[in-house]
């Protein structure tokens, strides 16, 4: 069975581009979290995606956006990259939105801004 | 607005000296406690889920509590592979309550276990 999977794995950028990152939750899973873990810290909600839409959001600015497909999969864009975007972008996913599983997490995307 | 903070932020121990972390919160409504361990370059892997306070869980060396403020990582005689970063996280019940899943985390206990 196989879990949350993100791609790439690591990712180069300079200031002012843009980027877009992917995930593929979890069998059986329908919802899809975004977190943002800087070095030495703990992950920070950006945003959830359900049924296609967007349910929440955290303290994050517009240049950060997301989607969902009808597969569940999703996609975190990130606009206007600036040098504190540098960090780990983790995925999670669960069942759906009432429900007391547990979000489950892919091993994440390596983002280093230049 | 959720808030969680863990101590201490790192801890050393010898193989088979048993400690605990923990996981001090505040949520307006709390839907569920959760404790994450986290490998060096890998995501969050799930240990336990809490709901209630007076609840208990355990796995193999780990047992977690919970109560009303806080919530507890006994380790006991723990082993060099239980080196790894500790997250515990809270999920709050929104307006209306209803929850949206979003998972407030603490900044993580590193955990080194010597031989």
């Amino acid at each position: 069975d196989a879990g949350v999977t993100q791609s790439p794995t690591h990712l180069i950028k300079t200031r002012g581009q843009q980027v877009t990152l992917r995930c593929s939750p979890k069998s059986g899973h329908d919802t899809v979290s975004w977190y943002q873990q800087a070095l030495g810290q703990g992950p920070q909600f950006i945003f959830q995606y359900y049924e296609e839409e967007e349910r929440q959001r955290g303290n994050f600015p517009d240049r950060f956006s997301g989607h969902q497909f009808p597969n569940y999969s999703s996609e975190l864009n990130v606009n206007a990259l600036l040098l504190g975007d540098s960090a780990l972008y983790l995925c999670a996913s669960s069942p759906a939105l009432s429900s007391n599983q547990p979000q489950h997490f892919g091993d994440g995307t390596r983002l280093s801004i230049l | 607005e959720d808030q969680v903070t863990q101590s201490p932020e790192a801890l050393r121990l010898q193989e088979g000296e048993s400690s605990s972390l923990n996981c001090s919160y505040t949520v307006s409504g709390l839907r569920g406690l959760f404790w994450y361990r986290q490998d060096p370059g890998k995501g969050p892997e799930f240990l336990f889920t809490l709901y209630s306070a007076g609840e208990e869980k355990e796995k193999e060396r780990l047992k977690a509590t919970l109560t009303k403020k806080e919530s507890f990582l006994h380790i006991t005689a723990p082993k060099p592979e239980d080196s790894a970063t500790y997250l515990c996280a809270v999920q709050g019940w929104g307006a209306g309550g209803t929850s949206y899943g979003k998972l407030t985390f603490g900044q993580g206990t590193i955990l080194t276990v010597h031989p």
